[in-house]
């Protein structure tokens, strides 16, 4: 069964600096998604970016890229400039063949002004 | 408005009462989800409803549940439940279940269980 693992319960970033967070996953498929969602306290999930694992570019969106490493089974997001309202909890998740959604536990992000 | 809506936000409710949580889809979807999320857990999936069929029920207990009259609206039907059932509820759409489409969420619903 696949699984997700998010090491990090919570991370902390100056305001405008640039922050990593981790996501490994694991694996026995070849073709598969790899997400990253943001919930604020709103509680809303909100789909930040997508990875697709045939595709070796890594995806970006914005301020926000991931660096996937396939062979490590790793898609770690980068967020760069951070904002404060980048504070959030960020969930990374996975997708493949039972097409359903894999979720890790989330890691934490607080933003310092 | 959200492309999600769910209802109510919080629903505080002894363990004999019965309610039902709401969740109605303004983007087109066919496919419907109801996910649990617990504090410092992964979300756990419950159910999902494609074109208004269930298509997976992840061994959830017989005090929920579902109901998906048509694509657009998704209920839960709450009966009975515990304390540990207490959590947030969120519903979540997308255009099919494929590997590349990605889900959309609502706010949930603060589900407290006394």
């Amino acid at each position: 069964a696949q699984t997700v693992t998010q090491s990090q319960p919570e991370m902390s970033v100056q305001e405008a600096e640039t922050v990593t967070l981790s996501c490994t996953y694991d694996t026995s498929e070849s073709d598969y998604y790899l997400f990253w969602y943001k919930q604020p306290p709103s509680r809303q999930m909100i789909l930040v970016i997508r990875q697709e694992a045939y595709k070796q570019q890594n995806a970006t969106e914005n301020r926000f890229s991931v660096n996937f490493q396939k062979a490590a089974k790793s898609f770690s997001l980068k967020i760069s400039d951070s904002q404060l309202g980048d504070a959030a909890m960020y969930f990374c998740a996975y997708k493949g063949s039972n097409y359903q959604l894999i979720w890790g536990a989330g890691t934490k992000l607080i933003i310092k002004p | 408005e959200t492309g999600v809506t769910q209802t109510p936000r919080h629903l505080v409710m002894g363990m004999t009462n019965k309610k039902s949580l709401k969740c109605e889809q303004h983007l087109g979807h066919n496919a419907m989800y109801w996910y649990k999320q617990s504090a410092k857990k992964p979300l756990e999936l419950m159910f999902v409803y494609n074109f208004k069929e269930q298509t997976e029920n992840n061994s959830v207990p017989s005090r929920f549940s579902p109901e998906c009259p048509n694509s657009s609206h998704l209920f839960l039907h709450l009966h009975t439940l515990q304390p540990e059932d207490s959590a947030l509820y969120l519903c979540a759409s997308s255009q099919g279940q494929s590997s590349n489409q990605p889900q959309h969420f609502g706010d949930g619903t603060r589900l407290s269980i006394l």
